[in-house]
């Protein structure tokens, strides 16, 4: 079945405490992107991928990290924690166009509910 | 500035009634693909449909339809004959970047949120 895994679905930690969410997909898909998403703000793209170790940043980079040293996976790091960062994250992805450029359905993950106290 | 405007943040319906979403868009690129998203009380982000930019054709899915017109930087989704399953969140996306390899990310609306009354 194709899909996107995320781990966990729900974590709380405290402020400094560094954690990884990792993200898995079984697709062979190049883009891979992390979303963050906020009441009223909608979804905020963090970092995206468009093949391993190519990484860029998003809308809303700031405190986080990414790596894709391999094709399925591409986990999202967050080094230092802050409450700010409570939220709720997708993981997403998707196969690429001729040269670039999402432009098939976007595959995603269910979502990590992330709490920082 | 923001590229996919969904301007409406809340609309409530009573069962039955035809409601419709607006979606616009701001890109220069003349390659691009549209898609719209449906995010149930579940939470789970569900694909419906994906639109390139050389295909104006309206689509019909069912109680769904699209309207695309590039004239107006437009992509409206309609449901008809709306029921309270319809009741969630529903985004509008860009995909830009297609050809030219610049800032080729995916960029979602602030998403509506639906509410469909028995």
């Amino acid at each position: 079945e194709a899909q996107v895994t995320q781990n966990p679905r729900y974590l709380i930690t405290v402020t400094g405490k560094k954690l990884t969410v990792t993200c898995s997909q079984n697709m062979n898909h190049e883009y891979m992107s992390w979303y963050r998403q906020d009441p009223g703000l909608g979804l905020r793209q963090i970092y995206y991928s468009m093949n391993v170790e190519v990484t860029d940043k998003g809308d809303v980079p700031e405190g986080y990290k990414v790596s894709r040293k391999e094709k399925r996976n591409f986990p999202l790091i967050l080094e230092s924690p802050s409450p700010n960062q409570t939220s709720l994250y997708f993981c997403a992805s998707s196969n690429i166009g001729p040269v670039s450029g999402v432009t098939g359905e976007l595959f995603f993950g269910e979502g990590s509910r992330l709490t920082v106290l | 500035a923001q590229k996919v405007t969904q301007a409406q943040t809340e609309i409530s319906v009573v069962e039955k009634e035809d409601v419709t979403l607006d979606c616009v868009y701001e890109t220069r690129d003349t390659t691009y693909y549209l898609f719209w998203y449906k995010q149930p009380p579940s939470g789970e982000l569900v694909f419906l449909i994906r639109r390139n930019s050389f295909d104006e054709q309206n689509e019909i899915s069912g109680r769904y339809s699209w309207n695309f017109q590039k004239s107006t930087s437009s992509f409206n989704f309609t449901i008809t004959a709306s029921q309270v399953v319809d009741s969630a969140v529903y985004f509008c996306a860009l995909s830009e970047g297609i050809y030219t390899g610049a800032n080729s990310k995916l960029t979602f609306g602030k998403g509506i949120t639906l509410s469909v009354r028995p």
